[in-house]
Protein backbone atom coordinates (compact mmCIF):
# COMPACT_ATOMS: atom_id res chain seq x y z
CA UNK A 1 0.00 0.00 0.00
CA UNK A 2 1.17 3.26 -0.45
CA UNK A 3 1.07 6.68 1.69
CA UNK A 4 1.81 10.19 1.38
CA UNK A 5 3.20 12.76 4.28
CA UNK A 6 2.60 16.67 3.45
CA UNK A 7 5.32 17.59 6.48
CA UNK A 8 3.80 21.19 6.89
CA UNK A 9 0.25 21.80 7.18
CA UNK A 10 0.77 25.31 6.42
CA UNK A 11 3.44 27.21 4.93
CA UNK A 12 3.40 31.35 5.12
CA UNK A 13 5.84 33.17 3.31
CA UNK A 14 5.84 36.59 1.77
CA UNK A 15 4.71 37.75 -1.75
CA UNK A 16 8.15 37.61 -4.22
CA UNK A 17 9.73 35.21 -1.69
CA UNK A 18 10.55 31.35 -2.76
CA UNK A 19 8.81 28.87 -1.17
CA UNK A 20 8.86 24.82 -0.94
CA UNK A 21 6.03 22.80 -0.42
CA UNK A 22 7.72 18.98 1.15
CA UNK A 23 6.15 15.73 0.22
CA UNK A 24 7.01 12.09 1.30
CA UNK A 25 5.83 9.09 -0.12
CA UNK A 26 5.97 5.23 0.90
CA UNK A 27 5.59 2.73 -1.32
CA UNK A 28 6.86 -1.07 -2.13
CA UNK A 29 6.49 -0.40 -6.16
CA UNK A 30 6.99 1.73 -8.40
CA UNK A 31 4.97 5.09 -8.36
CA UNK A 32 3.73 8.11 -10.13
CA UNK A 33 3.49 11.35 -8.50
CA UNK A 34 1.32 15.08 -8.82
CA UNK A 35 0.85 18.09 -7.39
CA UNK A 36 -2.16 19.13 -7.42
CA UNK A 37 -3.90 22.83 -5.98
CA UNK A 38 -7.00 23.69 -4.88
CA UNK A 39 -8.53 26.87 -4.94
CA UNK A 40 -11.35 27.91 -2.50
CA UNK A 41 -14.68 26.84 -3.14
CA UNK A 42 -13.46 24.63 -6.36
CA UNK A 43 -11.84 21.31 -7.34
CA UNK A 44 -8.31 20.22 -7.86
CA UNK A 45 -5.87 21.22 -11.13
CA UNK A 46 -3.15 19.44 -11.86
CA UNK A 47 0.27 21.40 -11.26
CA UNK A 48 2.43 18.37 -12.39
CA UNK A 49 3.14 14.92 -12.35
CA UNK A 50 6.85 12.76 -12.61
CA UNK A 51 5.54 9.56 -14.56
CA UNK A 52 9.80 8.88 -15.77
CA UNK A 53 12.53 10.25 -17.13
CA UNK A 54 14.22 13.49 -15.44
CA UNK A 55 13.60 14.01 -11.92
CA UNK A 56 12.69 17.85 -12.02
CA UNK A 57 9.62 18.00 -13.35
CA UNK A 58 8.24 21.89 -14.06
CA UNK A 59 4.52 22.62 -14.18
CA UNK A 60 2.27 25.65 -14.56
CA UNK A 61 1.98 28.65 -13.19
CA UNK A 62 5.69 28.53 -12.54
CA UNK A 63 6.13 25.77 -9.85
CA UNK A 64 8.64 22.74 -10.22
CA UNK A 65 8.88 19.27 -8.14
CA UNK A 66 11.86 17.28 -7.91
CA UNK A 67 11.64 13.27 -7.69
CA UNK A 68 14.27 11.94 -5.18
CA UNK A 69 13.89 8.46 -5.48
CA UNK A 70 16.22 7.59 -2.23
CA UNK A 71 15.21 10.08 0.09
CA UNK A 72 11.35 9.34 -1.47
CA UNK A 73 10.33 12.47 -1.50
CA UNK A 74 8.93 14.81 -4.22
CA UNK A 75 9.16 18.78 -2.92
CA UNK A 76 7.50 21.38 -5.08
CA UNK A 77 9.08 24.38 -5.30
CA UNK A 78 8.44 28.05 -6.56
CA UNK A 79 11.16 30.79 -6.64
CA UNK A 80 9.05 33.76 -6.57
CA UNK A 81 5.33 33.94 -5.26
CA UNK A 82 2.48 35.83 -6.09
CA UNK A 83 -0.76 36.57 -3.84
CA UNK A 84 -3.00 34.62 -6.15
CA UNK A 85 -0.68 31.18 -5.07
CA UNK A 86 -2.42 31.45 -2.09
CA UNK A 87 -4.55 28.10 -1.99
CA UNK A 88 -4.54 24.07 -0.65
CA UNK A 89 -1.91 21.89 -1.88
CA UNK A 90 -1.96 18.36 -2.41
CA UNK A 91 0.70 15.59 -2.88
CA UNK A 92 -0.68 12.27 -4.41
CA UNK A 93 0.34 8.95 -5.72
CA UNK A 94 -0.42 6.46 -8.26
CA UNK A 95 1.30 2.57 -8.29
CA UNK A 96 1.75 1.29 -11.72
CA UNK A 97 -0.94 -1.19 -11.29
CA UNK A 98 -3.73 1.39 -10.43
CA UNK A 99 -2.34 3.92 -13.01
CA UNK A 100 -4.50 2.00 -15.22
CA UNK A 101 -7.62 2.58 -13.34
CA UNK A 102 -6.18 6.21 -12.17
CA UNK A 103 -6.57 5.60 -7.79
CA UNK A 104 -4.79 8.38 -6.66
CA UNK A 105 -3.47 8.65 -3.15
CA UNK A 106 -3.46 11.88 -1.75
CA UNK A 107 -1.57 13.62 1.83
CA UNK A 108 -3.58 15.73 3.97
CA UNK A 109 -2.29 19.36 1.96
CA UNK A 110 -0.78 21.83 2.77
CA UNK A 111 -1.79 25.92 2.67
CA UNK A 112 0.22 28.39 1.29
CA UNK A 113 -0.42 31.94 2.61
CA UNK A 114 1.08 34.55 0.67
CA UNK A 115 1.41 37.80 2.47
CA UNK A 116 1.92 40.87 0.84
CA UNK B 1 -16.51 23.26 -24.14
CA UNK B 2 -17.97 22.22 -20.49
CA UNK B 3 -15.12 20.78 -18.35
CA UNK B 4 -16.72 18.09 -14.98
CA UNK B 5 -19.75 19.23 -13.69
CA UNK B 6 -21.60 18.19 -10.33
CA UNK B 7 -24.99 18.58 -9.19
CA UNK B 8 -26.03 20.09 -6.73
CA UNK B 9 -23.23 22.24 -5.31
CA UNK B 10 -24.38 22.10 -1.62
CA UNK B 11 -26.81 19.41 -0.16
CA UNK B 12 -28.04 19.24 3.50
CA UNK B 13 -29.14 15.81 4.62
CA UNK B 14 -30.35 14.35 7.65
CA UNK B 15 -28.37 11.32 9.52
CA UNK B 16 -30.13 7.78 8.22
CA UNK B 17 -31.60 9.52 4.97
CA UNK B 18 -30.44 8.63 1.67
CA UNK B 19 -28.57 10.87 -1.12
CA UNK B 20 -27.69 10.74 -4.76
CA UNK B 21 -24.93 12.80 -5.90
CA UNK B 22 -24.58 13.77 -9.74
CA UNK B 23 -21.58 14.12 -12.06
CA UNK B 24 -21.11 15.08 -16.03
CA UNK B 25 -17.41 14.09 -17.49
CA UNK B 26 -15.87 16.30 -19.02
CA UNK B 27 -16.73 15.78 -23.56
CA UNK B 28 -15.34 12.84 -24.98
CA UNK B 29 -14.03 11.30 -21.33
CA UNK B 30 -15.48 7.67 -20.51
CA UNK B 31 -14.25 6.96 -17.36
CA UNK B 32 -15.72 8.40 -14.24
CA UNK B 33 -13.70 8.19 -10.53
CA UNK B 34 -15.07 9.61 -7.51
CA UNK B 35 -12.96 10.81 -4.15
CA UNK B 36 -14.86 12.10 -0.45
CA UNK B 37 -12.71 14.96 1.26
CA UNK B 38 -13.36 15.33 4.28
CA UNK B 39 -12.65 18.78 5.92
CA UNK B 40 -8.75 19.66 6.29
CA UNK B 41 -8.01 16.11 4.55
CA UNK B 42 -6.63 15.28 1.46
CA UNK B 43 -9.44 13.62 -1.15
CA UNK B 44 -9.90 9.49 -0.43
CA UNK B 45 -10.90 7.54 -3.41
CA UNK B 46 -14.20 5.87 -3.04
CA UNK B 47 -14.46 4.03 -6.53
CA UNK B 48 -13.99 4.30 -10.53
CA UNK B 49 -16.39 3.54 -13.40
CA UNK B 50 -15.86 2.73 -16.85
CA UNK B 51 -18.05 1.38 -19.00
CA UNK B 52 -20.67 1.08 -16.97
CA UNK B 53 -18.79 -1.19 -14.39
CA UNK B 54 -17.22 -0.56 -11.03
CA UNK B 55 -13.58 -1.04 -11.98
CA UNK B 56 -11.67 -0.09 -8.90
CA UNK B 57 -13.24 0.44 -5.16
CA UNK B 58 -11.71 1.90 -2.07
CA UNK B 59 -12.14 1.51 1.57
CA UNK B 60 -15.70 2.51 1.67
CA UNK B 61 -18.95 0.74 2.83
CA UNK B 62 -20.97 -1.08 0.90
CA UNK B 63 -23.34 2.33 1.77
CA UNK B 64 -21.53 3.84 -1.06
CA UNK B 65 -22.58 2.78 -4.30
CA UNK B 66 -22.67 4.10 -7.87
CA UNK B 67 -23.40 3.91 -11.10
CA UNK B 68 -22.32 5.39 -14.92
CA UNK B 69 -24.99 5.92 -17.65
CA UNK B 70 -24.55 4.83 -21.34
CA UNK B 71 -23.48 8.89 -22.04
CA UNK B 72 -20.85 8.64 -19.49
CA UNK B 73 -22.39 10.46 -16.49
CA UNK B 74 -22.38 9.07 -13.22
CA UNK B 75 -23.66 8.78 -9.60
CA UNK B 76 -22.73 8.36 -6.26
CA UNK B 77 -25.11 7.02 -3.72
CA UNK B 78 -24.96 7.01 0.04
CA UNK B 79 -27.15 5.83 1.82
CA UNK B 80 -28.14 5.32 6.24
CA UNK B 81 -26.24 8.71 6.32
CA UNK B 82 -24.12 8.99 9.16
CA UNK B 83 -22.68 12.44 10.08
CA UNK B 84 -19.06 11.39 9.04
CA UNK B 85 -20.22 11.65 5.67
CA UNK B 86 -20.47 15.28 6.06
CA UNK B 87 -17.52 16.40 3.10
CA UNK B 88 -16.85 17.67 -0.19
CA UNK B 89 -17.73 14.96 -2.63
CA UNK B 90 -15.39 15.29 -5.89
CA UNK B 91 -15.61 13.76 -9.38
CA UNK B 92 -12.96 13.27 -11.77
CA UNK B 93 -13.21 12.28 -15.66
CA UNK B 94 -10.50 11.36 -17.70
CA UNK B 95 -10.19 9.23 -21.24
CA UNK B 96 -9.04 6.04 -19.79
CA UNK B 97 -5.73 6.01 -18.16
CA UNK B 98 -5.20 9.85 -19.55
CA UNK B 99 -4.99 13.22 -17.21
CA UNK B 100 -7.69 13.28 -14.59
CA UNK B 101 -10.39 16.44 -14.63
CA UNK B 102 -12.00 17.09 -11.30
CA UNK B 103 -15.27 18.75 -10.56
CA UNK B 104 -15.84 21.68 -8.29
CA UNK B 105 -17.08 19.54 -5.61
CA UNK B 106 -20.40 18.73 -4.09
CA UNK B 107 -20.59 19.74 -0.11
CA UNK B 108 -22.77 17.04 1.79
CA UNK B 109 -23.71 18.01 5.34
CA UNK B 110 -25.37 15.52 7.61
CA UNK B 111 -27.50 16.84 10.41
Amino acid sequence: AQSVTQLDSQVPVFEEAPVELRCNYSSSVSVYLFWYVQYPNQGLQLLLKYLSGSTLVKGINGFEAEFNKSQTSFHLRKPSVHISDTAEYFCAVSDLLSSNTGKLIFGQGTTLQVKP
Amino acid sequence: DAGVTQSPTHLIKTRGQQVTLRCSPKSGHDTVSWYQQALGQGPQFIFQYYEEEERQRGNFPDRFSGHQFPNYSSELNVNALLLGDSALYLCASSLRQSKQYFGPGTRLTVL
